[in-house]
């Protein structure tokens, strides 16, 4: 069955530095990739989509790299700050059915 | 531009009583997406709708649970003869669908049921 793991629960790093969140899936070849932000007791918002024929994609300070040979995406926020701390969620979807990580539980300390 | 709108936002069930849970897509967004996100768990796909046609309900629960999109009004998720073990946040998402193969889903703030 599909499997999505997301790196480690949680991680704490220093405001200003760059946050590398980790999503690697198994038995599954998506044909492209969500990233989204979650906060407690809200819905999920959208951040990034990266399909399968683009290696990388930006938007202000956050970078997505999509790796199908190595069946993962990378997800990294630049110059931190604060109130980027959320759950960040990763999705690889196909036919418009997307499947969730269960989140990495980012904290940026200023 | 409303962004999806789901109500009601908190809802309190007593065992064996029926929950029906709304949700209003985004202005010009024709699909509607079903999730379950339990207690420290991720969200988990349940139903994939589309004006009055259910395109994929794998994730569904066989027995109990039901969904539709009406030609006209919100799109309704209704769990039947409620257990303990449907408490749980239950996120409504919409997207466009026009873009091929691939949409964006926009969420809404959920709505979070509890079973007494």
């Amino acid at each position: 069955s599909q499997k999505i793991e997301q790196n480690s629960e949680a991680l704490n790093i220093q405001e200003g530095k760059t946050a590398t969140l980790t999503c690697n899936y198994t038995n599954y070849s998506p044909a492209y990739l969500q990233w989204y932000r979650q906060d407690p007791g809200r819905g999920p918002v959208f951040l990034l989509l990266i399909r399968e024929n683009e290696k990388e994609k930006r938007k202000e300070r956050l970078k997505v790299t999509f790796d199908t040979t190595l069946k993962q995406s990378l997800f990294h926020i630049t110059a931190s700050q604060p109130a980027d701390s959320a759950t960040y969620l990763c999705a690889p979807g196909s036919a418009r059915q997307l499947t969730f990580g269960s989140g990495t539980q980012l904290t940026v300390l200023p | 531009n409303a962004g999806v709108m789901q109500n009601p936002r908190h809802l309190v069930r007593r065992r064996g009583q029926e929950a029906r849970l709304r949700c209003s897509p985004m202005k010009g967004h024709s699909h509607v997406y079903w999730y379950r996100q339990l207690p420290e768990e991720g969200l988990k796909f349940m139903v994939y709708l589309q004006k009055e046609n259910i395109i994929d309900e794998s994730g569904m629960p066989k027995e109990r649970f039901s969904a539709e999109f009406p030609k006209e009004g919100p799109s309704i998720l209704r769990i039947q003869q409620v257990v303990r073990g449907d408490s749980a946040a239950y996120f409504c998402a919409s997207s466009p669908g026009a873009s091929g193969s691939s949409d964006t889903q926009y969420f809404g703030p959920g709505t979070r049921l509890t079973v007494l």
